[in-house]
């Protein structure tokens, strides 16, 4: 199977949170990542999480890590339309800084 | 805040013909990538470069492809003799280094080879 798995879509009613969820199975990742590319435009890091943290949270956004179950989730709270994006779940190395990306998560939020 | 810029936005060439996209990485950073884009596809890494030399490349980073960062700034990649299926969105980015996870990508440069 492929290295990072996300789900494809994802769709909520504004206000919502929304979960996106991430498995990898390489386990020397040090960082795991997750950016928002919106349509026709570039990536943008929302969040990153060091591997020896469980969770971060930012403003709207959770991550969680469960390096046991090599499971990465990035929860939004208060969804709102203009979180509609496609969100990338990444894993990366501290010594090369090079990523493995997840094949994307389209999340529709409906008004 | 500092950001990596990249030139092209959107480039159109001929099959066979050579492109240069251009990216400035953000400035006290010491890796830089190219990654690419097919379209609705995922984000596949192209190459990685440091201290003045290609660190690691992908399969998909044949001889057709090269990297150059010239003068200190700019970070170049320069395809040789295009393909249909060189099409996708490239992106360069750019990395601080050990310790943070602070990894950062440009809008990207959108190549169409017809």
């Amino acid at each position: 199977g492929e290295d990072v798995e996300q789900s494809l879509f994802l769709s909520v009613r504004e206000g919502d949170s929304s979960v996106i969820n991430c498995t990898y199975t390489d386990s020397s990742s040090t960082y795991l990542y997750w950016y928002k590319q919106e349509p026709g435009a570039g990536l943008q890091l929302l969040t990153y999480i060091f591997s020896n943290m469980d969770m971060k949270q930012d403003q709207r956004l959770t991550v969680l890590l469960n390096k046991k179950d090599k499971h990465l989730s990035l929860r939004i709270a208060d969804t709102q339309t203009g979180d509609s994006a496609i969100y990338f779940c990444a894993r990366g190395s501290s010594n090369t800084g090079k990523l493995i990306f997840g094949q994307g998560t389209t999340l529709q939020v409906k008004p | 805040e500092p950001e990596v810029t990249q030139t092209p936005s959107h480039q159109v060439t001929q099959m066979g013909q050579e492109v240069i996209l251009r990216c400035v990485p953000i400035s006290n950073h010491l890796y830089f990538y190219w990654y690419r884009q097919i379209l609705g596809q995922k984000v596949e890494f192209l190459v990685s470069f440091y201290n003045n030399e290609i660190s690691e490349k992908s399969e998909i980073f044949d001889d057709q492809f090269s990297v150059e960062r010239p003068d200190g700034s700019n970070f170049t990649l320069k395809i040789r003799s295009t393909k249909l299926e060189d099409s996708a969105m490239y992106f360069c980015a750019s990395f601080k280094g050990t310790n943070t996870g602070e990894l950062f990508f440009g809008e990207g440069s959108r190549l169409t080879v017809l």
